[in-house]
């Protein structure tokens, strides 16, 4: 596509629900990145994508997150057991090549409520 | 942990006036960015200036950096209601990712 495509938009979920986020890239964009936003507050790095492997997890808050990326394209954000500190705009953000050498290209954001 | 802090929290200003904001860092880049968010929603690139550059234009859009300082400037002229959203630097520590600030929320008054 176009641009980088986040989904869902929205997502209400219970605690203790486990949920999926995904993340479908700019074509031919090797670096993807995984952010959080909480209400009013700046972005928190979670993971960092280089093709398939992801160098750095030591962003993700808990064992709780996980994420993997298939085929050096969609990545997907995996939250098991969440809780209400979970609740935030899950932002995704592909590039060329790295953070090194330009800009990042954002998607609109999966917003998650924990009830 | 953020790397970049931006200062104002907030501004408003009247429409046609210049919003400036500053971010400041703690250790050293390779290169700065600025980023634009409406409505709480994606961010949108707005400029990046690396650490051997001093001033950078893009419209109406100045941005400084003061290595020295660890301190960067984002000057928007002759703003626009459309103006009106969170700034965020964001700082590239010779690795991989960018840290962002908590950002400055410009509000343009019509």
């Amino acid at each position: 596509g176009a641009g980088v495509s986040q989904s869902p938009s929205n997502k209400v979920t219970e605690k203790g629900k486990d949920v999926e986020l995904r993340c479908d890239p700019i074509s031919g964009h090797t670096a993807l990145y995984w952010y959080r936003q909480s209400l009013g507050q700046g972005l928190e790095f979670l993971i960092y994508f280089q093709g398939n492997s992801a160098p750095d997890k030591s962003g993700l808050p808990s064992d709780r997150f996980s994420a993997e990326r298939t085929g050096g394209s969609v990545s997907t954000l995996t939250i098991q057991r969440t809780q209400q500190e979970d609740s935030a705009v899950y932002l995704c953000a592909s590039s060329l090549e790295s953070a090194n050498t330009g800009e990042l290209f954002f998607g609109e954001g999966s917003r998650l409520t924990v009830l | 942990s953020q790397q970049g802090e931006e200062d104002p929290q907030a501004l408003s200003i009247q429409e046609g006036e210049n919003a400036t904001m500053n971010c400041s860092y703690k250790t050293s880049i390779n290169n700065l960015q600025w980023y634009r968010q409406n409505s709480g929603r994606g961010l949108v690139h707005l400029i990046l200036i690396r650490s051997n550059e001093r001033e950078k234009h893009s419209g109406r859009l100045r941005v400084t950096l003061d290595t020295s300082k660890k301190s960067s400037s984002l000057l928007i002229t002759a703003s626009r209601a459309a103006d009106t959203a969170s700034y965020f630097c964001a700082t590239d520590g010779y690795d991989y990712k960018l840290s962002f600030g908590a950002g400055t929320t410009v509000t343009v008054r019509a």
